[in-house]
């Protein structure tokens, strides 16, 4: 079976700083991908960042930065430069080939960016 | 338009209706979803259908329904609403299995409130 922890239920960041969002994840598949969204106060779920189990490089997306430590199972969110507009709700989220690629998601990190 | 568009937006019913949640895609996806989400929660599926004819149920199904009705819509159904049913309902949708990037695609939600 497969399963994602957030382990931060809320944060709070200084503007213009950079925050962490932890996410671990287990699952016994060698190929799997990670991936992070964003929920802002409007409810959508906003695709931000993938990372492949077999990219041998961290992805990044703009501001947004995946730190995959494969041997951890951990693979955590950077945001750099924090706006007032990165508030929200973000969840990680996996996919592996044995789950046929069916998502599963984490219970979520609120982050709190303050002015 | 969007990509994945659910109906309606918001719902409030009365408990004991049948309520009916309605999502279309044009992504040409064969995979599509139902979550549920809970407030401060993460998402939690309820029913999956990798094509028109393969529908699946997910982690919390009783006392939902789904119908295929084509590639490119994919309908919630509760038979017989109940008020602890009231959450925001995500509809998503994900490319072919063996792609390498796999993410999911999602509605702007719908907010339900059983009273």
């Amino acid at each position: 079976a497969q399963k994602i922890t957030q382990t931060q239920p809320g944060m709070f960041v200084q503007e213009k700083e950079a925050v962490t969002l932890d996410c671990t994840y287990d699952t016994s598949d060698q190929s799997y991908g990670l991936f992070w969204y964003k929920q802002p106060s409007s409810g959508e779920m906003i695709f931000l960042i993938y990372q492949g189990s077999y990219d041998e490089q961290n992805a990044t997306e703009g501001r947004y930065s995946l730190n995959f430590q494969k041997a951890r199972k951990s693979a955590n969110l950077v945001i750099s430069a924090s706006q007032l507009g990165d508030s929200a709700m973000y969840f990680c989220a996996m996919s592996t080939n044995n789950a046929g690629n069916m998502l599963t998601f984490g219970g979520g990190t609120r982050l709190m960016v303050k002015p | 338009d969007a990509d994945v568009t659910q109906t309606p937006r918001n719902r409030i019913t009365k408990t004991g209706k049948r309520i009916m949640l309605e999502c279309s895609q044009t992504k040409g996806h064969d995979r599509m979803y139902w979550y549920r989400q809970d407030p401060g929660l993460g998402l939690r599926l309820i029913y999956y259908s990798f094509d028109v004819k393969d529908i699946n149920k997910g982690e919390i199904s009783d006392g939902y329904s789904v119908s295929r009705q084509a590639q490119a819509k994919f309908s919630l159904s509760l038979e017989s609403a109940i008020p602890n049913q009231t959450a925001l309902y995500f509809c998503a949708t994900q490319g072919v299995a063996g792609a390498k990037r796999t993410e999911a695609f999602f509605g702007q939600g719908t907010r339900l409130t059983v009273v």
